[in-house]
């Protein structure tokens, strides 16, 4: 799997677009990039996942650039709840097998009142 | 809630001991993963199960073993525990394992070793 680069933290007021960018030059062809993001200690959560078009459902939107090489997670109205650990992983479809999620040191984000 | 259940919340125990923890997958999902996150190491996959059946091996030690039952739920189990053993065990599933399956999320287990 491409290795990521993130910011190791961020901030953002609360009520605004939380805007997280992810560096992913590596990637290929048929590799996804997902975002999974963590609580405090609680168990990861997944946000959404994309292969080259822009992505939105409930909780959050993903932009991809169009060479693939980076994209960015948005959340459009941060809450105070929105303060976690946010990872960007690279994610390769592989038919004859699997294996775990390589989790980096992610983006720590703090929403500010 | 992820659907993915794991027991026990919170396991204290000494050196050299053995524990087990144990995990349930969303209704449905076939493959079960495990995950070690402590301090210095960060998140990092043990091993992976699919039907019953060993599918891949990420950073286990041979001191821990896992396997997945006809019910599909699986067990971690971790022997001659170390104090460096102490760190927040995390299960995951999905439906098939396949590489671009989202995996879900289990509440973890805190273990800590004295």
């Amino acid at each position: 799997d491409a290795k990521t680069t993130q910011p190791p933290s961020m901030d953002c007021a609360e009520g605004r677009a939380a805007n997280l960018p992810c560096n992913h030059s590596t990637i290929s062809g048929n590799e996804y990039v997902y975002w999974y993001r963590q609580i405090h200690s609680q168990g990861p959560q997944y946000i959404i996942h994309g292969l080259k078009n822009n992505e939105t459902n409930e909780m959050a939107s993903l932009i991809i650039t169009e060479d693939r090489k980076s994209s960015t997670l948005i959340l459009p109205h941060a809450t105070l709840r929105d303060t976690a650990v946010y990872y960007c992983i690279v994610r390769g479809y592989s038919g004859g097998g699997a294996d775990g999620l390589t989790f980096g040191k992610g983006t720590h984000l703090i929403i500010q009142p | 809630d992820s659907g993915v259940t794991q027991t026990p919340k919170h396991l204290i125990t000494a050196t050299g001991q053995r524990v087990t923890l144990r995990c349930s997958p969303r209704s449905g999902d076939l493959s079960v993963y495990w995950y070690q996150q402590s301090l210095d190491q960060g998140l990092q996959f043990l091993i992976q199960y699919y039907n019953g059946e060993e599918r891949a091996k990420g950073n286990i030690l041979e001191r821990f073993s896992a396997q997945q039952f006809p019910d599909l739920h699986s067990e971690l189990n971790l022997s001659s525990l170390e104090l460096g053993d102490s760190a927040l065990y995390f299960c995951a599933s999905s439906v098939e394992g396949w590489g671009k399956e989202t995996q879900y999320f289990g509440p973890g287990t805190r273990l800590l070793v004295l």
